[in-house]
C-alpha cells in the first residue's frame, strides 16, 4: 500500500526564520508526482510545490523549495524567511499512476510574530 | 482563489439522512475528485470522475455515490449518513491530457451529522 508519513505534527517557528518540513512516503512505483499543499485556516487548499520522480533536480518556487531523495523516500519543504502568511496546514501528497493523490496526515506550521 | 467552488459551505443533517454537495470546477476541466478530510488528519480519496464516467473510488462504502455534469459541475451523494461521515468535503478538478495534471481544489464542504 502507498502511504505518505508526517512524523511533525505541529511546529512553530519565528518570522523571517527558515523552517523544514519533513515528509517521507512508500511506493513500489518508479514515476510518479509528489505535492506540498498548504491549507490555511480559511480552508482552500493551495498547491506549493510539485515535484516529478523521475526528474533529479528539486523544485523550487520562490521562498519554497524541496529535498527529494528518491532512494530514500524523503520529500521535505523547506520554507525560507518565513512570513506569517505561511500559517497553515501543509500536506505531503503522492500522486499515483491512477491520478490518485494519497495525503499525509499533515504538519501545523506557526509564524510567529 | 483556485476558481474551484462547492455548495453548501456548512450543513447539519442527522444519522439516516441523505445529503448533496455540489462543486463547480474550472472550465475546461474534465476530472474531479473527492476526498473526505476528517478534522486534524489528511484528506482521503473517495473517488474521481472523468468525462462523467467513475475513474477510480477509494475505500468507501456504495452509499457515497456522484455524477459529473457536461458543464463542469459535479454532486457527491451520501444516502443513510452516519455520525463518522461528518468530515470537510474537498472537490478538486483538473484537465486530464494523458499526462498528470495538478488538482485545484475547492473551498470544501463543512458536514454535520447528528
Amino acid at each position: 500500500a502507498q502511504t505518505v508519513t508526517q512524523s511533525q505534527p505541529e511546529m512553530s517557528v519565528q518570522e523571517a526564520e527558515t523552517v523544514t518540513l519533513s515528509c517521507t512516503y512508500d511506493t513500489s512505483e518508479s514515476n510518479y508526482y509528489l505535492f506540498w499543499y498548504k491549507q490555511p485556516p480559511s480552508r482552500q487548499m493551495i498547491l506549493v510545490i510539485r515535484q516529478e520522480a523521475y526528474k533529479q533536480q528539486n523544485a523550487t518556487e520562490n521562498r519554497f523549495s524541496v529535498n527529494f531523495q528518491k532512494a530514500a523516500k524523503s520529500f521535505s519543504l523547506k520554507i525560507s524567511d518565513s512570513q506569517l502568511g505561511d500559517t497553515a496546514m501543509y500536506f505531503c501528497a503522492f500522486r499515483n499512476r491512477d491520478d490518485k493523490i494519497i495525503f499525509g496526515k499533515g504538519t501545523r506550521l506557526h509564524i510567529l510574530p | 482563489e483556485t476558481g474551484v467552488t462547492q455548495s453548501p459551505t456548512h450543513l447539519i443533517k442527522t444519522r439516516g439522512q441523505q445529503v448533496t454537495l455540489r462543486c463547480s470546477s474550472q472550465s475546461g476541466h474534465n476530472t474531479v475528485s473527492w476526498y473526505q478530510q476528517a478534522l486534524g488528519q489528511g484528506p482521503q480519496f473517495i473517488f474521481q470522475y472523468y468525462r462523467e464516467e467513475e475513474n477510480g473510488r477509494g475505500n468507501f462504502p456504495p452509499r457515497f455515490s456522484g455524477l459529473q455534469f457536461p458543464n463542469y459541475s459535479s454532486e457527491l451523494n451520501v444516502n443513510a449518513l452516519e455520525l463518522d461521515d461528518s468530515a470537510l468535503y474537498l472537490c478538486a478538478s483538473s484537465e486530464f491530457t494523458g499526462e498528470q495534471e495538478t488538482q485545484y481544489f475547492g473551498p470544501g464542504t463543512r458536514l454535520l451529522v447528528l
